[in-house]
């Protein structure tokens, strides 16, 4: 299964856009890169997935590099509700899994 | 809409003892998942049900761990006997099919604490 590598915490001011890198050179042309995320004794929940091109939601943005190897995911103006781990996965091919790594702790400061 | 209802929320046991979870997913979701998180670590897949039958059970470590999706809508998942490593908070989820299964909706979780 292809990998992800994600810094193990950041942290953000409250208001301020957030910036949340993951790097996966290793990721074949069928694989979608997906955000989740978990606040504090809850699962995990859906955030955003892109393919090539940027995608925007009500939740974030997720931009991707031109060669696919790192992508970011922007959260425009941290609150602080958004602290939570963030997981950037992969998922494609014939898997059809969510595999976790053990994301990036988002800490934001009031 | 209802979400993925989980109970108990909290259990404490002890080693050697047996305890089961259950999980109700969103209606009209064909597919659903256990995993397991261990304290410091993203979770990890247990078992996929599609309907009521396995699609995946590779890591259910299936000596002790066994798990049933009755009428294809609530499931149950069971230890017997536990052990200590088993401390962890058990996540079930569930999307609307295996094609779907980018989009899963997680319970709250099941936090077990072995002693």
């Amino acid at each position: 299964d292809a990998k992800t590598t994600q810094p193990n915490s950041m942290e953000s001011n409250e208001e301020e856009p957030v910036h949340l890198p993951c790097n996966h050179s290793t990721i074949s042309g069928t694989d979608y890169i997906h955000w989740y995320r978990q606040l504090p004794s809850q699962g995990p929940e859906y955030v955003i997935h892109g393919l090539t091109s940027n995608v925007n939601n009500r939740m974030a943005s997720l931009a991707i590099a031109e060669d696919r190897k790192s992508s970011t995911l922007i959260l425009h103006r941290a609150t602080l509700r958004d602290a939570a781990v963030y997981y950037c996965i992969l998922y494609g091919g014939a898997t059809n899994k969510l595999i976790f790594g053990t994301g990036t702790l988002l800490a934001v400061q009031p | 809409e209802a979400g993925v209802a989980q109970s108990p929320r909290y259990k404490i046991i002890e080693k050697r003892q047996s305890v089961a979870f259950w999980c109700n997913p969103i209606s009209g979701h064909a597919t659903l998942y256990w995993y397991q998180q261990i304290l410091g670590q993203g979770p990890k897949l247990l078992i996929q049900f599609q309907n009521n039958g396995v699609v995946d059970d590779s890591q259910l470590p299936k000596d002790r761990f066994s798990a049933e999706r009755l009428k294809g809508v609530d499931s149950t998942l069971k230890i017997q006997p536990a052990k200590l490593e088993d401390s962890a908070v058990y996540l079930c989820a569930s999307s609307l099919s295996l094609e779907g299964a980018w989009e899963q909706y997680f319970g709250p979780g099941t936090r077990l604490t072995v002693t």
